[in-house]
């Protein structure tokens, strides 16, 4: 059974750095084709992919945000880490982690975290 | 980047009424496009990956399709529990973009 679930702080400051993790099981991030993704959403707005980590540990990026992002991996302990300089209020969203297999879409989703950024 | 559009915004239909949504690609994305159903509080769900295939538990009224760079879910009759919001997602080019998302609400 495939499962993810995020993790992190609900409130963060403007100019803080946040900090999320995905922790998932039922599947190995270690086999061939399978990638975790970080996605969010503003309240009441679209889904906005930001973030993705394959089983090689190749990352993508959002073009708008690469420069405050970084993703990265821990097979050991079944997580993967989401990093976000410089946060600010229009950053207040709901953060998805969710899994691809074998270049696909996303078939498995947490349930997401709401991060807000406010002083 | 590519840019998917949605329309329409929002579709006010009835119990039982067809649902016709669709989904425009800036560019060419092949086959690698899929829907997601969302409902309030809620993840999205995968409901249709390579532009056509249901995703497993998914109801057969649920289907996809593609002309081009113009994709279309239809929902051959409309249940109580399929008004929610609905997104497309193409992953053939990086970034991957989602579209904007059409709400279906009951009339």
């Amino acid at each position: 059974q495939v499962t993810l679930r995020e993790s992190g702080p609900a409130l963060v400051k403007p100019t803080q750095t946040l900090t999320l993790t995905c922790s998932f099981s039922g599947f190995s991030l270690n086999t061939s084709g399978v990638c975790v993704s970080w996605i969010r959403q503003p309240p009441g707005k679209a889904l906005e992919w930001l973030a993705l980590i394959d089983w090689e540990e190749e990352t993508e990026y959002s073009t708008f945000l690469r420069t405050r992002l970084t993703i990265s991996k821990d097979t050991s302990k079944n997580q993967v880490v989401l990093t976000m300089t410089d946060m600010d209020p229009v950053d207040t969203a709901t953060y998805y982690c969710a899994r691809i297999f074998d270049s696909a879409a996303f078939d498995f989703w947490g349930r997401g975290t709401l991060v807000t950024v406010s002083s | 980047e590519i840019v998917m559009t949605q329309s329409p915004a929002t579709l006010s239909l009835s119990p039982g009424e067809r649902a016709t949504l669709s989904c425009r690609a800036s560019q060419s994305v092949g086959t690698t496009l899929a829907w997601y159903q969302q409902k309030p509080g809620q993840a999205p769900r995968l409901l249709i990956y390579a532009t056509s295939t249901r995703a497993t538990g998914v109801p057969a009224r649920f289907s996809g399709s593609a002309s081009g760079t113009e994709f279309t879910l239809t929902i051959s009759s409309l249940q109580s529990e399929d008004f929610a919001v609905y997104y497309c997602q193409q992953y053939n080019n990086w970034p991957l973009t989602f579209g904007g998302g059409t709400k279906v609400e009951i009339e």
